[in-house]
């Protein structure tokens, strides 16, 4: 069973507009929750991450919301650009359960249209 | 600068062959991981070790097999490789057992 869930598997948007990648999680013991990104031919890159006890966090064009209660959160990138088409991974940790490796999402291709 | 390696890069092998995978990392972690990376199932967690002479099993274990004899390299071996096993497959390393990892750049197996 699916811990940890991207129900979309592609995504397009027009350069210059905003980009949301959603991802839903199942176990209520996750406390940290990691963005990757992936270019082909490549190895995913750690992009951002959020911490349970926040419900925002921000760098740059990236940020990510935390909606505890719903068991949701999401990836807002403004404003896309070209270079952002990559597949997106989701993964949580549950970091006070001894020794569990992250759990990934199965990813969100994303498409940044010139 | 540490970084993370796996060789080959890419890899052709027959059905029934053992074939092994290396990843060497120099970021002195004591965690490292095995993913596969399939169209329409995203990362799927092989095996991993929390340190030297550790190994655990992940989601999809069957048919694969690591061994820890040091810090810096966690070898995944096919013992008898399945058309099944064509895949993309990506070794990482990390701080903690749960924290971010760091990926390699993976290594294209294609199983005839």
């Amino acid at each position: 069973d699916q811990q940890v869930k991207q129900n979309s598997p592609s995504l397009s948007v027009q350069e210059g507009r905003i980009s949301i990648l959603n991802c839903d999680y199942t176990n209520s013991m996750f406390d940290y929750f990691l963005w990757y990104k992936k270019y082909p031919a490549e190895g995913p890159t750690f992009l951002i991450s959020i911490s349970s006890i926040k419900d925002k966090n921000e760098d740059g064009r990236f940020t990510v919301f935390l909606n505890k209660s719903a068991k949701h959160l999401s990836l807002h990138i403004v404003p896309s650009q070209p270079g952002d088409s990559a597949v997106y991974f989701c993964a949580a940790s549950a970091r006070f359960a001894w020794n569990t490796p992250l759990v990934f999402g199965k990813g969100t291709r994303l498409s940044v249209i010139a | 600068d540490a970084e993370i390696t796996q060789s080959p890069r890419h890899k052709i092998t027959e059905t029934g062959r053992q074939v092994t995978l290396a990843c060497h990392q120099t970021w002195n972690h004591n965690n490292m991981f095995w993913y596969r990376q399939d169209l329409g199932h995203g990362l799927r967690l092989i095996h991993y070790s929390y340190g030297v002479q550790d190994t655990n099993k992940g989601e999809v274990s069957d048919g694969y097999s690591v061994s820890r004899s040091n810090t810096e390299d966690l070898p995944l071996t096919l013992e008898s490789a399945a058309s099944s096993q064509t895949s993309v497959y990506f070794c990482a390393s990390s701080v903690s057992p749960e924290g971010e990892q760091y990926f390699g750049p993976g290594t294209r197996l294609t199983v005839t």
